[in-house]
Formats: C-alpha cells, structure tokens, sequence
C-alpha cells in the first residue's frame, strides 16, 4: 500500500502571494504518475498538474509541479482568489491503483 | 467538447445496491482514455472506486472490490459508464463522480458528482 501525507494542512495567504504545497509519498513513485487536483467549495475536483509538473490544457501558468521519487512540490505563485481551495494528489501504482493524499485547503488570511 | 454526466438515485437503503450510470457526450470516444469512479464522503477527501477499459479489462480498490462492479456500456452512439455497488452502509453515503482517464492516469474530466445518501 502507498501512502500521500500532503503538508500543511491548511495554508494561511493574501491574494498576489505564493503558495508552496507538499505532498510525500511512502515510497518512491514514478514522476509520470504524479497529479495534482484543485476542488473550490461544491465543485468537482480539477485536473492542474500530471506527470508532475505538465499543465493541464486551460491551466493558467502560476500553477507549476515539480519533484521526484517520494517529494512533490505544487507551487502557486500570483494568488488569485479563486486560488483560494482544496489541493489533492495523487498517484497511480499498478500494484495498488490511484490513491490520494489528504488534501491542502488554500484559504485567505 | 466532451460531457459527463451521473445523475444518481439520491437515496439507497441499508444493505441495498447503488446502480449508477454516466453518460459521455460531446465528442467521439476514444481508445485514448480509459474511464473510472471516485467517491467523496461529505467533508472528506477523495477515494478511487474503480476503472474500466474499452477492452473490458477492469480494476478495482481491494478495499471495495469485494462489493463493487463498473462496465461501460458502448452499444449506443452516446456510451455510458456503470456502477453498481452492493451492502449499501452508511460508509458508503458520498458524492459519487465519473471520470476520464488518461495516458498519465490521471483523472483529466469529471463530471459534477452526484450525491448518495444511505439510509433507511
């Protein structure tokens, strides 16, 4: 089994900030299955980030991935307000399928 | 563009079966993408259900898989995804959601989710 610990819990921020979100894995993973999700308040989640740092199609470029092996780092620059939400990842093992970390509620300080 | 929609019963009993459905619409299919379930406890975070293959080929979370079944329906021109998962508890009340998958596996379209509540 693979586990995703996402740190901070929660994230504290004025608009025009950054933000640096972490996501540890159990063990070491392949960057090409590593993705990052934004979900606003009621809304389903949103494809940001996968295969670790590519863009999903429409996502803007303050959004930016990076790491490899067991550290993933998703980082926010330029706070919007509508920035302002849950982040999850998550990662695809064949052993064990998709699992997803506990999630980083980006909120306004 | 390509649609997902899961409209889903609302309310299912203790111990009944959950029997959902979603439609992709917009664009042709393709044999790119794969397609999957993921569930979401109210204030909770997401859990993966399973995930289905134009072959057929299926794949299931061992915690569920014991209780769960997904099949795509493709004999129409607009094809459907299915659910169905059985011994409804309480455990299982949820925003359930369909969505595609990609060469990355990684969840690309989703649709809005649609609420299940078990209870009698």
């Amino acid at each position: 089994e693979i586990v995703l610990t996402q740190s901070p819990d929660t994230l504290s921020l004025s608009p025009g900030g950054s933000a640096t979100l972490s996501c540890r894995a159990s063990q070491g993973v392949s960057s090409s299955y590593l993705t990052w999700y934004q979900q606003r308040l009621g809304q389903a989640p949103r494809l940001l980030i996968y295969g670790a740092y590519r863009r999903a199609a429409g996502v803007p470029d303050r959004f930016s991935g990076s790491g490899s092996g067991t550290d993933f780092t998703l980082t926010i620059s330029r706070l919007e307000p509508e920035d302002f939400a849950m982040y999850y990842c998550q990662v695809y093992v064949i052993s064990a399928g998709f699992t997803f970390g506990p999630g980083t509620k980006v909120d306004i300080k | 563009q390509m649609r997902l929609e899961e409209p889903g019963p609302g309310l299912v009993k203790p111990s009944g079966t959950l029997s959902l459905s979603c439609s992709v619409s917009g664009e042709s299919t393709s044999t790119s993408y794969y397609w999957s379930w993921i569930r979401q406890p109210p204030g909770k975070g997401l859990e993966w259900i399973a995930s289905v293959y134009y072959s057929g080929s299926t794949y299931y979370n061992s915690s569920l898989e014991s209780r769960v079944s997904i099949s795509l329906d493709t004999s129409k021109t607009q094809f459907s995804l299915r659910l169905q998962l059985t011994s409804m508890t309480a455990t299982d009340t949820a925003v359930y959601y369909c969505a595609r998958t990609n060469g990355y596996d990684a969840f690309d379209l989703w649709g809005p989710g649609t609420m299940v509540t078990v209870s009698s």
